[in-house]
């Protein structure tokens, strides 16, 4: 399968906990996104990342999020102290940047709840 | 800011036409996309404007008004399997971030 993936596709974890979770993007891609989504709501952006450099960070990524995409390839979103407010399904995408931009493809998400 | 209103949710019948409408007020602008998401799952792409007018693909028809800041999603020849959200996202001119609005619930009935 050449498609985004990401890994676990499900985690419960108790509110204090730090987790970590990976993205695999479609391997020519060279930008990758981390968006989050709420039951009812579309994504809300995180951050994203340009090759291994992270380019920008959404305000809702506040100190206790962390995100790394090392050698431009995989991506890791770390949570720690979770809440249960950061109960939620966390997406990943991938695009290959060309002039003009191109469209994003999405993994199948990380769905996470803090008990 | 930036801001996209949609419909929270619609029904149709199995077979006819639906149209789903979708505003926008962002600061930059690089395209409109529309996304189908089943419950549970990803996004996955549908289309994508970034000049005015409509572009068809099968079933499926995106319009799109720059000036307006309006665009809508056409459904034709709806199947059961089309009951789904469906996301309008405008995509960030300096960035390619989407941004997207709540999305719209579509549930077609026999």
């Amino acid at each position: 399968d050449t498609g985004v993936s990401q890994d676990p596709r499900h985690k419960i974890t108790k509110r204090g906990q730090n987790v970590t979770f990976r993205c695999d993007p479609i391997s020519e891609h060279n930008r990758l996104y981390w968006y989050r989504q709420t039951l009812g709501q579309g994504p809300e952006f995180l951050t994203y990342f340009q090759n291994e450099a992270q380019l920008e960070k959404s305000r809702l990524l506040s100190d206790r999020f962390s995100a790394e995409r090392p050698k431009g390839s995989f991506s890791t979103l770390e949570i720690q102290r979770t809440e249960q407010g950061d109960s939620a399904m966390y997406l990943c995408a991938s695009s290959l940047r060309l002039a003009g931009g191109n469209e994003q493809f999405f993994g199948p998400g990380t769905r996470l709840t803090v008990l | 800011g930036q801001n996209i209103d949609q419909p929270t949710e619609m029904t149709a019948t199995e077979g006819a036409i639906v149209q789903i409408n979708c505003t926008y007020q962002t600061s930059g602008f690089n395209g409109l996309f529309w996304y189908q998401q089943h419950a549970g799952e990803a996004p996955t792409f549908l289309s994508y404007n970034v000049l005015d007018g409509l572009e068809e693909k099968g079933r499926f028809s995106s319009f799109l008004s720059r000036s307006k800041g309006y665009s809508y999603l056409l459904l034709k020849e709806l199947q059961m399997k089309d009951s789904a959200s469906y996301l309008c996202a405008v995509r960030d001119s300096n960035t390619d971030k989407l941004i997207f609005g709540t999305g719209t619930r579509l549930q077609v009935f026999p």
